[in-house]
């Protein structure tokens, strides 16, 4: 597709539940970040992705999290045990792989995930 | 103290104003700052990237970085009902090694009323 893809638009679940997000980057993005934005709050940044490989992933709140890149395209955030307080939007973005700086991020429409 | 402040607002103009919206940090390892536009139940857009001090202008928009102050703003000119959204601010260090995250302000919730 022309953008980035994340399924599903809006996700609710049972506190103690398992909960896939799926994210498809941009074709021939090579970076691809997860993030997580609560109401009235700035995107709070939880992994990133070089490729295959979670290159930066200090922004996951604990092991309850988990998120994987195995083909270096599609990209599945994991969240085991949910809880009230997981409840918030899920951005995926990719970018292109700059040598310096950020460079810009593209994002996802996000996944809505409410724990009840 | 966050390491990025941005006033949430909400800001209310009328079509046709100029728009100042701001952002202060304290981390001067910041090398990168940007400014991202966010309609409502949507993913944050791009609207301004600029590295260091000093100023870019992009049609009617103007983002503004002084280091030295660790402020930045970004200017609307001739504001447009279509320019309401939130407006957050979000900047990164020097790109050492894998360190791509940025941080960001609460953003702004601007409403441009015709």
């Amino acid at each position: 597709g022309a953008g980035v893809s994340q399924t599903p638009s809006n996700k609710v679940t049972e506190k103690g539940k398992y909960v896939e997000l799926r994210c498809d980057p941009i074709s021939g993005h090579t970076a691809l970040y997860w993030y997580r934005q609560s109401l009235g709050q700035g995107p709070e940044f939880l992994i990133y992705f070089q490729g295959t490989g979670a290159a930066d992933d200090s922004g996951l709140p604990n092991d309850r999290f988990f998120a994987v890149r195995p083909e270096g395209s599609v990209s599945t955030l994991k969240i085991q045990r949910t809880e009230r307080g997981d409840s918030a939007v899920y951005l995926c973005a990719s970018s292109l792989n700059f040598a310096g700086g950020p460079g810009e991020l593209f994002f996802g429409e996000g996944s809505r995930l409410t724990v009840l | 103290q966050k390491e990025v402040e941005q006033d949430p607002g909400p800001l209310s103009v009328p079509e046709g104003a100029i728009v100042s919206l701001n952002c202060t940090y304290s981390n001067s390892a910041f090398q990168y700052f940007m400014w991202y536009r966010q309609y409502s139940r949507k993913g944050p857009e791009l609207l301004m990237y600029t590295y260091s001090s000093g100023n870019k202008e992009d049609g009617r928009f103007t983002a503004q970085v002084d280091k030295s102050s660790k402020y930045i703003s970004l200017f609307i000119r001739d504001s447009q009902p279509s320019d309401s959204a939130t407006y957050l601010c979000a900047m990164s260090p020097y790109n050492a090694g894998n360190n791509r995250k940025l941080i960001w302000g609460l953003g702004t919730s601007l409403a441009v009323n015709p």
